[in-house]
Order: C-alpha cells, then sequence, then structure tokens
C-alpha cells in the first residue's frame, strides 16, 4: 500500500449519469494529482492541485471536475460522460514542498465504465 | 515536446534470470528527473527507482538498476534474479520541469514483464 487510497474502485455510469471519485491520502503530502490511463497510451495528467489550489489544468473538457476541499482529499466530479471516457482514473499525492523534485505515491486506480 | 518512449510493449524472462527494459525521451532540458514505475495487475503504481540527471552514477535499488546515458537521452531498467513477483507493467517517466511542488510527469506507454517460473 502507497498510503493513497480511492473508491470506488470500480464503476459503470450511463451517459447522463452524475457520479464522484474519491480520493483520500494519508500521507501527509500537499499536492495531488489526477491521471487517466487508457488503453495502449501513455498516462495523462488531468488535474494538480497544491496546497488546496488548482495549479493545472490540462485541457481536460468541462465534464470532468476536480475538487480538493483540503490537503488530504481530491474528488473528481463526472457528468454526461462519453464511452470514450472509459479508463481507469488513478490519483497521486507528492510533498508539494517547492524546493525538490518530489517523487508521486499513486492510488489503486478507479475503473470507469461509460455505457 | 517532452516525449518519453518505451520500444518494448511486451517482455518475458524466465524465473531467477536478468531482463532490461528500455526507455529513451527526447527533451531540451539539462536538468532533469527520471523514474521507473511499476505497475502490478493490482493496478497500484508505485515507484522502483529514480535518477537525477546531474548524477553520474547510476542509481540502484536492490535487484533494480538503471544504465543512464543522457547524452543518447536513453534510461534502462535492468531487473536482476527476477521474480514472479516482478510481472507486471513497467513505465518509464520524466519530469522537464526542475522546479519543486507539483511536478508534470510526463510517462511512456509502459513495458509488460512476465517473468515465467
Amino acid at each position: 500500500e502507497t498510503g493513497v487510497t480511492q473508491t470506488p474502485r470500480h464503476l459503470v455510469m450511463g451517459m447522463t449519469n452524475k457520479k464522484s471519485l474519491k480520493c483520500e491520502q494519508h500521507l501527509g503530502h500537499n499536492a495531488m494529482y489526477w491521471y487517466k490511463q487508457s488503453a495502449k497510451k501513455p498516462l495523462e495528467l488531468m488535474f494538480v492541485y497544491n496546497f488546496k489550489e488548482q495549479t493545472e489544468n490540462n485541457s481536460v473538457p468541462s465534464r470532468f471536475s476536480p475538487e480538493c476541499p483540503n490537503s488530504s482529499h481530491l474528488f473528481l466530479h463526472l457528468h454526461t460522460l462519453q464511452p470514450e471516457d472509459s479508463a481507469l482514473y488513478l490519483c497521486a499525492s507528492s510533498h508539494g514542498s517547492g524546493s525538490w523534485v518530489e517523487t508521486q505515491y499513486f492510488g489503486p486506480g478507479t475503473r470507469l465504465l461509460v455505457l | 515536446a517532452q516525449t518519453v518512449t518505451q520500444s518494448q510493449p511486451e517482455m518475458s524472462v524466465q524465473e531467477a534470470e536478468t531482463v532490461t527494459l528500455s526507455c529513451t525521451y527526447d527533451t531540451s532540458e539539462n536538468n532533469y528527473y527520471l523514474f521507473w514505475y511499476k505497475q502490478p495487475p493490482s493496478r497500484q503504481m508505485i515507484l522502483v527507482i529514480r535518477q537525477e540527471a546531474y548524477k553520474q552514477q547510476n542509481a540502484t535499488e536492490n535487484r533494480f538498476s538503471v544504465n543512464f546515458q543522457k547524452a543518447a537521452k536513453s534510461f534502462s531498467l535492468k531487473i536482476s534474479d527476477s521474480q514472479l513477483g516482478d510481472t507486471a507493467m513497467y513505465f518509464c517517466a520524466f519530469i522537464p520541469n526542475t522546479q519543486g511542488g507539483s511536478e508534470k510527469l510526463v510517462f511512456g506507454k509502459g513495458t509488460k514483464l512476465t517473468v515465467n517460473p
């Protein structure tokens, strides 16, 4: 275990549904990330939060809406998704100190299927 | 654009043998960091090893070592005495930005390694 948990582990939703993915880190980190992992493609960075402030939005469609209420929790709110959004969504965290390049620690991911 | 290329989509090795996974990257930066991550079938991505570009000495972590060739922009991973638990997807990753804090990791597509008994 890396100290980063994600729920749910599996999710099936229709295109008109609204759902949320949750990530929690128990490492005392201040930076949190959302990645999308699709088959046969490199991991794609979606969002970065540092000290609860969003510092990166990698041209992600607005049907994905992140929320970071505190440094330990990160949510990804999903609405009106498309079948091509089906993927493994990974959360990660790092220290976020700003003084050195840090290792990111990943959660187990949420496998999302959009029907 | 910063890119990471892993030219071997799949590899297999016999238990106890040695295997090398290839990774090349493209950057104009002089200072950067390189990582190998492992993603077992349970899907939790874990760090295997990291290398700072300014260090000439290759990083090692127990059975895992790298061959870092900065001029060639090559960063291969060698796994010695392969074990069944090494079966996983292996991702090479690169951070082009030397600033601390939030880091934009650039990943390769991965190499699926199977260790056979």
